[in-house]
């Protein structure tokens, strides 16, 4: 099975932030990686797929990129919406996983 | 638009069985694939199985061999049945799709495996 190990689990940030979240494979898994957004008692949303893709209607200010088996979602300016939890999701072979999670709180 | 919506959720003895639901509209289920993921209280996504549009069924170790993914393409619907209920698979339990990444969501289902 393929590890996805996210970091950092809980990140304090400030309105306007730029902030990155990092999720690294445990093999090769390019580009097959998705980034939700989930709030308390709400769905996920999918903010990127095929690590750096923007999915419809998501704001120009969340990005994905990769390097290797490591992949980063970066929020260039947070905004109080963007108080959430955030998950990575590798998508190239079963089964499919999730990384641990990264909540981001106001600081 | 786009709705799935998840039912057959609740409290269930350890050992028991479920058979979860997923009514969707706005796209046709046999033609995507589908996904169940599951969210314990408090804790992060896990994905547990899924179903593609030619009907492979994939499942994670967590619940092989004691569960089974189908879908009902008359009525549009996706199901899950899982056995063998243990205390850890209390969770609230997602329907997704479509694609191996989840663009769609339902709202969940809750099951509480406690005696």
């Amino acid at each position: 099975d393929i590890h996805m190990t996210q970091s950092p689990s809980t990140l304090s940030a400030s309105v306007g932030d730029r902030v990155a979240i990092t999720c690294r494979a445990s093999q090769s898994v390019t580009p097959w990686v998705a980034w939700y957004q989930q709030k308390p008692g709400k769905a996920p949303n999918l903010l990127i797929y095929k690590a750096s893709s923007l999915a419809g209607g998501v704001p120009s200010r969340f990005s994905g990129s990769e390097s290797g088996t490591e992949f980063t979602l970066t929020i260039s300016s947070l905004q109080p919406d963007d108080f959430a939890s955030y998950y990575c999701q590798q998508y190239s072979s079963f089964p499919l996983t999730f990384g641990g999670g990264t909540k981001v709180e106001i600081k | 638009e786009v709705q799935l919506a998840e039912s057959g959720g609740g409290l269930i003895q350890p050992g028991g069985s479920l058979r979860l639901s997923c009514s969707v509209s706005g796209f046709t289920v046999s033609s995507n694939f589908m996904s169940w993921v599951r969210q314990a209280p408090g804790k992060g996504l896990e994905w547990v199985s899924g179903i593609s549009s030619g009907g492979s069924t994939y499942y994670a170790d967590s619940v092989k061999g004691r569960s089974t993914i189908s879908s009902d393409n008359s009525k549009n619907i996706l199901y899950f049945q899982l056995n063998s209920l243990r205390v850890e698979d209390t969770a609230l339990y997602y329907c997704a799709g479509d694609g191996t990444n989840f663009l769609h969501w339902g709202q969940g289902a809750l099951v509480t495996v406690s005696s």
